[in-house]
């Protein structure tokens, strides 16, 4: 039973480069959580999507961010002209259910990360 | 705007000890779940333990507990039996608005 996959686990971008980050959620969870998490911090929410939708992206940069999570295929986060301050590690995670279900199994299970380090 | 404090940067207990971690959040919902986490040097995010806000009993995993006070909005996380494998960064995170909160994190040593 795989866990939430993510690739790359290490990505190098030069400024002005395209980020792309991939995230395969646990097999038969269909909700989807980017958090971005800093040196010496802990993770702050940016995305979370279902299946084709996003449901709430109150904490993504409005400018150069944008992720998604189509019918087929992984959910990917898009960073477009990275500067040095993208510089972090990205980690996704899934759930079973959302806040909207009743069975309220909120539990997120997180991938390893991607560690994007802008040069 | 939701909070979570970790007032604690970093803690030590001796191997076999056992160790509390404070937290306290700010939120205005009822219903919530709260978590606690796991993040040691390899980076992955584990999932130690959780607490429905609607339930007065304290929750309890193997050496792992919590004690949840809801008027005080306080959610300790006790580790009794320390192992040198607990050794890690600790978050308390609750469940809010789709998202999680987190705190800054505790950073836990364990002396052999």
């Amino acid at each position: 039973n795989a866990g939430v996959m993510q690739n790359p686990r290490h990505l190098v971008r030069r400024r002005g480069q395209e980020a792309r980050l991939r995230c395969s959620p646990m097999k038969g969870h269909s909700h989807v959580y980017w958090y971005r998490q800093l040196p010496e911090e802990g993770l702050k929410f940016m995305v979370y999507l279902q299946k084709e939708n996003i449901i709430d992206e109150s904490g993504m940069p409005k400018e150069r961010f944008s992720a998604e999570f189509p019918k087929e295929g992984p959910s990917i986060l898009r960073i477009q002209q990275v500067v040095r301050g993208d510089s972090a590690a990205y980690f996704c995670a899934s759930s079973l259910t959302g806040p909207s279900d009743s069975t309220k199994s909120y539990e997120q299970y997180f991938g390893p990360g991607t560690r994007l380090t802008v040069t | 705007a939701q909070t979570v404090t970790q007032s604690q940067p970093e803690m030590s207990v001796q191997e076999a000890e056992t160790v509390t971690l404070s937290c306290t959040y700010d939120t205005s919902e009822s219903d919530y779940y709260l978590f606690w986490y796991k993040q040691p040097p390899s980076r992955q995010m584990i999932l130690v333990i959780r607490q429905e806000a609607y339930k007065q009993q304290n929750a309890t995993e193997n050496r792992f507990s919590v004690n949840f006070q809801k008027a005080a909005k306080s959610f300790s996380l006790k580790i009794s039996d320390s192992q040198l494998g607990d050794a890690a960064m600790y978050f308390c995170a609750p469940f809010s608005n789709y998202q999680l909160i987190w705190g800054a994190g505790t950073k836990l040593i364990i002396k052999p």
